[in-house]
């Protein structure tokens, strides 16, 4: 059974950065790109980051709002997929998940980790 | 604002049949088969149902339907049940940023 646990969110203020974690299982990681979604309270899904499989030399796309201050990452030896985010502003409150890729659609998705960004 | 334009709000009644539709440019609907349609209902996490404008993924019933024309990608649901309630969105592939998505519809089974 294919899982995606995320976890690492926090409640931080603004300016200070945060690390969030992505936990695959059931199956092959490193077949799959990843993508990372956030949605902020009653809004709607906001695509941010996606990182291709090593087989497509894990290469990695950004939304224009978080281009330059997100990084997504991969450890396939551990089927873990990174977010870390610098720079956080309060516009950043939402729900993060992420998401197994396949051909630009996402498949599968975790239940969210709550990033909260408040003085 | 959202890069692909869905309407807020539909409903129907059960037994119905409802259509979402989903409207962007050239430069991603319109130009490529990498549509996807994700339910989501209140509390929980997206769900894939329509993915490559048409294909369904194993488990999701035969009741989602998706299409396209033009620069319009189209979800329907028929024989609408209560729990089919819940949000709609749509994605596409984008040349420019890999992935875009609509606003999201509310659907409401009367």
């Amino acid at each position: 059974e294919v899982q995606l646990v995320e976890s690492g969110g926090d409640l931080v203020k603004p300016g200070r950065s945060l690390r969030l974690s992505c936990r695959a299982s059931g199956f092959t990681f490193g077949d799959y790109a990843m993508s990372w979604f956030r949605q902020a309270p009653g809004k709607g899904l906001e695509w941010l980051s996606f990182i291709r499989s090593k087989t497509y030399g894990a290469t990695t796309e950004y939304a224009a709002s978080v281009k330059g201050r997100f990084t997504i990452s991969r450890d396939d030896s551990k089927s873990i997929a990174y977010l870390q985010m610098n720079s956080l502003k309060t516009e950043d409150t939402a729900l993060y998940y992420c998401t197994r890729d396949d051909r630009y659609s996402s498949d599968y998705w975790g239940q969210g980790t709550l990033v909260t960004v408040s003085s | 604002q959202s890069a692909l334009t869905q309407p807020a709000s539909v409903s129907g009644s059960p037994g119905q049949s409802i259509t979402i539709s989903c409207t962007g440019t050239s430069s991603d609907v319109g130009g490529y088969n990498y549509v996807s349609w994700y339910q989501q209902h209140p509390g929980k996490a997206p769900k894939l149902v329509i993915y490559e404008v048409s294909n369904r993924p194993s488990g999701v019933s035969n009741r989602f339907s998706g299409s396209k024309s033009g620069n319009t990608a189209s979800l329907t649901i028929s024989g609408l049940q209560a729990e089919d309630e819940g949000d709609y969105y749509c994605s596409s592939y984008t040349s420019s940023t890999i992935r875009v998505f609509g606003g999201g519809t509310k659907l409401t089974v009367l």
